[in-house]
């Protein structure tokens, strides 16, 4: 089994700021990670997949990198409605799909 | 507009069943793998299972195997999972996914259906 390990667990932002969440494979998933935003009482919805692409809809503040075992998801200038929490995902060990514990970010 | 909606979840005693399922609408269903996947109390995200779209193909999580079953109807445009042996670990929300443009991107998602394992 793949572990994704996010971090930090809780990240303190001002609104109008920028964020960086990191996300780690425990081994290669190459570019194959997705990125999901949760917020309390809501499902999860999909902001980026293949590691950079962005899910229709989704505002052009959220983007992703990385490839192999390092990713990160930038939010640049953040919004009200961002505060949630993130979760990574790989999908390169089909079908075992694993999800990160998560993010948490919050107003600081 | 695409959706989909869970329903079927309840409280549960240890070693009982329930059956969930998932309408689909606004897309075409039988085109789409499709997945289940939960999260217990204040945690995060756990895939369960998934099935391609011809239910050719039929995935479980490890500790899901042998309790719970994955099926769909085409026709109903509908998701189900038959789950047994139900213990407290399995007390979660429950959510139905859809594929995206690869399997295993969940692109939509339902708003979830909550299952209690308690006696």
């Amino acid at each position: 089994e793949i572990v994704m390990t996010q971090s930090p667990a809780t990240l303190s932002v001002s609104p109008g700021e920028g964020a960086t969440l990191s996300c780690r494979a425990s081994q290669s998933v190459s570019s194959n990670l997705a990125w999901y935003q949760q917020k309390p009482g809501q499902a999860p919805r999909l902001l980026i997949y293949g590691a950079s692409t962005r899910a229709t809809g989704i505002p052009a503040r959220f983007s992703g990198s990385g490839s192999g075992t390092e990713f990160i998801l930038t939010i640049s200038s953040l919004q009200s409605e961002d505060f949630a929490v993130y979760y990574c995902q790989q999908y390169n060990n089909w079908p075992l799909y694993t999800f990160g514990q998560g993010t948490k970010l919050e107003i600081k | 507009e695409v959706q989909l909606v869970e329903s079927g979840g309840g409280l549960v005693k240890p070693g009982g069943s329930l059956r969930l399922s998932c309408a689909a609408s606004g897309f075409t269903f039988s085109s789409y793998s499709m997945n289940w996947v939960r999260q217990a109390p204040g945690k995060g995200l756990e895939w369960v299972s998934s099935i391609s779209s011809t239910s050719s193909y039929i995935y479980y999580a490890d500790s899901m195997k042998g309790r719970f079953t994955i099926s769909r109807d085409n026709a109903k445009n509908s998701l189900y999972l038959q789950m047994n042996s139900l213990r407290a670990e399995d007390t979660a929300v429950y959510y139905c996914a859809r594929d995206g443009v690869l399997f295993g991107i969940f692109e939509i998602w339902g708003q979830g259906t909550k299952v209690t394992v308690s006696s």
